[in-house]
């Protein structure tokens, strides 16, 4: 089955610090690749997304590349703010060509708190 | 444009109670589907409603059932409630045949006790 690993949180950084968050995905077929991110008490919001090998992502400074021949899909920023405070899910999805969305499948997720 | 709306925001029911959850989808969506995230966890896939049946199903005992009516909109129920059903319950809507425009609702927020 399809299945995302993400490494584990919590993540602590000082403002202006860079951000790695690892995620690795298996699956069969050829997936769609998401970052979503989740503030205290709300729902996921779409931070970026890549469709196919090679494809960068990027949104709001936060950048990952879908790389088929590790496949991984990591995510990257330059200089994290403490608003950037949230909890990160990686998720993938399989096209169904029978004309319905698939299931998106997500990791664990990995807490991000950044700190002044 | 509204996005995806989720009724109740919050909600405290009792073991062995039943529950409804509802969900109206983004306009232009007709797709919808149901997550549960337990705390600390990433959200599992419940089920997908199109077309006003269910197409895709996760995991889950049929004591979790659902609903789409004519205008898109989707309902979730669950039946005979455990203490382990306490969760975040997210809906997603999307456009069918599309594999990026999942829209989330907030959640509702069950308690079980």
């Amino acid at each position: 089955g399809n299945s995302v690993t993400q490494m584990e949180g919590p993540v602590t950084l000082s403002e202006e610090a860079f951000l790695t968050i690892n995620c690795t995905y298996t699956a069969t077929g050829y997936p769609s690749l998401f970052w979503y991110v989740q503030y205290p008490g709300e729902g996921l919001q779409l931070l970026l997304k890549a469709t196919k090998a090679d494809d960068k992502g990027s949104n709001k400074g936060f950048e990952a590349t879908y790389r088929k021949e590790t496949t991984s899909f990591h995510l990257e920023k330059g200089s994290v703010q403490v608003s950037d405070s949230a909890v990160y899910f990686c998720a993938l999805t399989i096209f169904i060509n029978t004309g319905t969305a698939s299931k998106l499948t997500f990791g664990t997720g990995t807490r991000l708190q950044v700190t002044l | 444009d509204a996005g995806v709306t989720q009724s109740p925001t919050h909600l405290i029911k009792t073991r062995g109670q039943q529950v409804t959850l509802r969900c109206s989808p983004k306009s232009g969506h007709d797709t919808v589907s149901w997550y549960q995230q337990a705390l600390g966890q990433g959200p599992q896939f419940i089920f997908q409603y199109y077309e006003e049946e269910e197409r895709q199903r996760g995991n889950f005992p049929d004591r979790f059932s659902g609903h789409q009516f004519p205008n898109y909109s989707s309902e979730l129920n669950v039946n005979a409630l455990l203490l382990g059903d306490s969760a975040l319950y997210l809906c997603a809507s999307s456009l069918a045949g599309t594999v990026y425009g999942y829209t989330f609702g907030s959640g509702t927020r069950l308690t079980v006790v």
